[in-house]
């Protein structure tokens, strides 16, 4: 099983909306990362999990709460979003680890959030 | 920090060889990889590179030299599938851990 799977695929809310993105994978990677890409974007990092601890966090606005409950899941919380938020959420996993370590990040399909 | 670069747009035409090119500045490097994405899809994987040299693999090649800060990811025998976005990440450690850093990513259109 190669599969990083999020959910939903698709949302709407409201700017007083709170909601949460799930993300699964069952490869046993121990990195996981959340992602933000605006359209003809690349993907701009948000998050990043190594082991279940919060590594890496870009500066996100705290309106973005990420959360690894296990080492299988990652969620990302959503409260009080601006319309500029609007993009394709994605969520990926890696072995961790460096050197000669192939750490191919494998990526869900996304989330396609829009705050209206 | 890390700073990634690629030109923005290249065309070319089926059944050519076009190469792609990255440079990148990243502290900690540990590993350079390269991913394709077709519009409202997720990126895919291509290849990776930790040590310098060509890594093959069937219509896709890519080369690394860590003292330069260079990647190109050469795509052989050109198919209209092949338009897409092509994307050049680089794996790096800060002090807070590994992270993947993605380039602007350059969009490959082929042409008949």
């Amino acid at each position: 099983d190669t599969e990083v799977t999020q959910t939903p695929k698709h949302l709407v809310m409201g700017m007083t909306n709170k909601k949460s993105l799930k993300c699964e994978q069952h490869m046993g990677h121990r990195a996981m990362y959340w992602y933000k890409q605006k359209a003809k974007k690349p993907p701009e990092l948000m998050f990043v999990y190594s082991y279940e601890k919060l590594s890496i966090n870009e500066s996100v606005p705290s309106r973005f709460s990420p959360e690894c409950p296990n080492s299988s899941l990652l969620n990302l919380h959503l409260h009080a979003l601006q319309p500029e938020d609007s993009a394709l959420y994605l969520c990926a996993s890696s072995q961790e680890g460096s050197g000669l370590v192939n750490t191919e990040a494998f990526f869900g399909q996304g989330t396609r959030l829009t705050v209206v | 920090g890390q700073n990634i670069d690629q030109p923005t747009e290249m065309t070319a035409t089926e059944g050519a060889i076009v190469q792609i090119n990255c440079t990148y500045q990243t502290s900690g490097f540990n590993g350079l990889f390269w991913y394709q994405q077709h519009a409202g899809e997720a990126p895919t994987f291509l290849s990776y590179n930790v040590l310098d040299g060509l890594e093959e693999k069937g219509r896709f090649s890519s080369f690394l030299s860590r003292s330069k800060g260079y990647s190109y990811l050469l795509l052989k025998e050109l198919q209209m599938k092949d338009s897409a976005s092509y994307l050049c990440a680089v794996r790096g450690f800060t002090g807070g851990g590994n992270k993947l850093t993605f380039g602007t990513g350059t969009q490959l259109k082929v042409e008949l």
